[in-house]
């Protein structure tokens, strides 16, 4: 098992602030990506990072690669209402993927 | 429409009743895998297969097996379900590819409870 580690757990803001989520492991991974997942849904992918160091940009989401491949940040500008759900962060290493613990955002009108 | 289907999605049993989830996909991918998702645990992986007739346990394997007969069917299968299986499972599927980039599409994910 090759364990993620995402925090904050837990986060309620109001809407247009700013966010950072962080996902953290003692492994290197070869790929790492981001899911958001709506209740009563499956997850849905984000992005997918691969290089050290990468930064990906989505609309208003950021997503960065740590140099070192262990771990990796998603940071929200001016968030909203729609940007609610668990978002889940998850290593790619041979031919599996591991997933972190999850962090779930609230973003209150 | 490409898509992952589970069935059923709600399920109260009592333990030791044998149920089996299905999944089906209809991408054609070689890869598909069984999830549980526990709240403060992320999603852990009970068993993948990486193609027809070719599985292999992921993290949390205990107390269930699997088949994969075809290619687009994955059933999990629990032979004596207990109070601890109760869950939300979800089963993905995605391609193979090298590096490991490829893009799990989740089912809408199956509620157990077992009583």
């Amino acid at each position: 098992t090759q364990l993620l580690e995402q925090s904050p757990q837990f986060l309620s803001i109001q809407e247009g602030e700013n966010l950072t989520v962080y996902c953290n492991s003692s492994s290197v991974f070869s790929s790492l990506q981001w899911y958001r997942q709506e209740p009563g849904e499956g997850p849905v992918l984000l992005v997918t990072v691969v290089t050290g160091g990468e930064v990906k940009k989505l609309k208003r989401l950021t997503f960065q690669f740590g140099d070192a491949r262990k771990d990796s940040s998603l940071h929200i500008t001016a968030a909203q209402p729609g940007d609610t759900g668990l978002y889940l962060c998850a290593g790619g290493n041979g031919n599996q993927f591991y997933f972190g613990t999850g962090t779930s955002l609230t973003v209150i009108p | 429409e490409a898509q992952v289907t589970q069935n059923p999605r709600y399920l109260i049993t009592v333990t030791g009743k044998k149920l089996t989830v299905t999944c089906s996909q209809n991408m054609n991918h070689e890869y598909m895998s069984w999830y549980r998702q526990d709240p403060g645990l992320g999603l852990r992986q009970i068993y993948y297969s990486m193609n027809v007739e070719v599985t292999d346990k992921g993290d949390v394997p205990e107390g269930y097996k699997v088949s994969r007969k075809e290619k687009r069917n994955f059933p999990l299968i629990l032979e004596s379900p207990s109070p601890n299986q109760t869950s939300l499972y979800f089963c993905a599927s995605r391609l193979i590819v090298s590096p490991n980039t490829g893009e799990l599409f989740f089912g809408e994910g199956s509620r157990l409870t077992v009583l």
